[in-house]
């Protein structure tokens, strides 16, 4: 069965760059129009999609926040990353990884807080 | 960006009623073949749930007390009838073009 599951740092200081990792299974990254993204949520708040990467590693990102993120995958490793320069208390949420355009697959998401 | 406007913020439906929600695009999100609308329920602690995809296309395993219809800009979700595991969140995603977007949600209660 499809499953993907997100890892991170869990805490962050203000202005360092944020690494997380979504582990995936049940799929491949390699078949055609497969892809996955990254999605974050505050707590309490609403949805904002951040980034997306296709099968064949073309990469479209959030023009919002498109300066600091950068996504990548190891297909062979079934994992898919995103970094995030710079971060601020802005960037506290729960990030999400999810599979395809309609995200039919999530994983139970990572927490990031960013404090000083 | 297209912004997804969703209505009600909030409802309270009676048990074995009908909750209706609606998602308004910015702009047109559909061809004459799909419509790139998308509907997801989520619950509190849990990550969102695909309910529909293509504006009406039930995913698997989802009861078929919920529904989607509409085309171009307008697009419902509707469940019938609810019943007290319904009670959750609800969001509607448009994937059109980049960036996608989403609604900003409608919270279900059952009464």
């Amino acid at each position: 069965q499809v499953t993907l599951r997100e890892s991170g740092p869990g805490i962050l200081q203000p202005s360092q760059t944020l690494s997380l990792t979504c582990s995936f299974s049940g799929f491949s990254l390699s078949t055609s129009t497969m892809g996955v993204s990254w999605i974050r949520q505050p707590s309490g708040k609403g949805l904002e999609w951040l980034a997306h990467i296709y099968w064949d590693d073309d990469k479209r990102y959030n023009p919002s926040l498109k300066s600091r993120l950068t996504i990548s995958k190891d297909s062979s490793s079934n994992q898919v990353f995103l970094k995030i320069t710079s971060v601020d208390t802005a960037d506290t949420a729960t990030y999400y990884c999810a599979r395809r355009e309609f995200f039919d697959y999530w994983g139970q998401g990572t927490t990031l807080t960013v404090s000083s | 960006d297209i912004v997804l406007t969703q209505s009600p913020a909030s409802l309270a439906v009676s048990l074995g009623q009908r909750a209706t929600i609606s998602c308004r695009a910015s702009q047109s999100v559909a061809t004459s073949n799909y419509s790139y609308m998308h509907w997801y329920q989520q619950k509190p602690g849990q990550p969102p749930k695909l309910l529909i995809k293509y504006a009406s296309n039930l995913e698997s395993g989802v009861p078929a007390r919920f529904s989607g219809s509409g085309s171009g800009t307008d697009f419902t979700l509707n469940i019938h009838p609810v019943e007290e595991d319904d009670t959750a969140t609800y969001y509607c995603q448009h994937s059109w073009e980049i960036p996608y977007t989403f609604g900003g949600g409608t919270k279900l209660e059952i009464k």
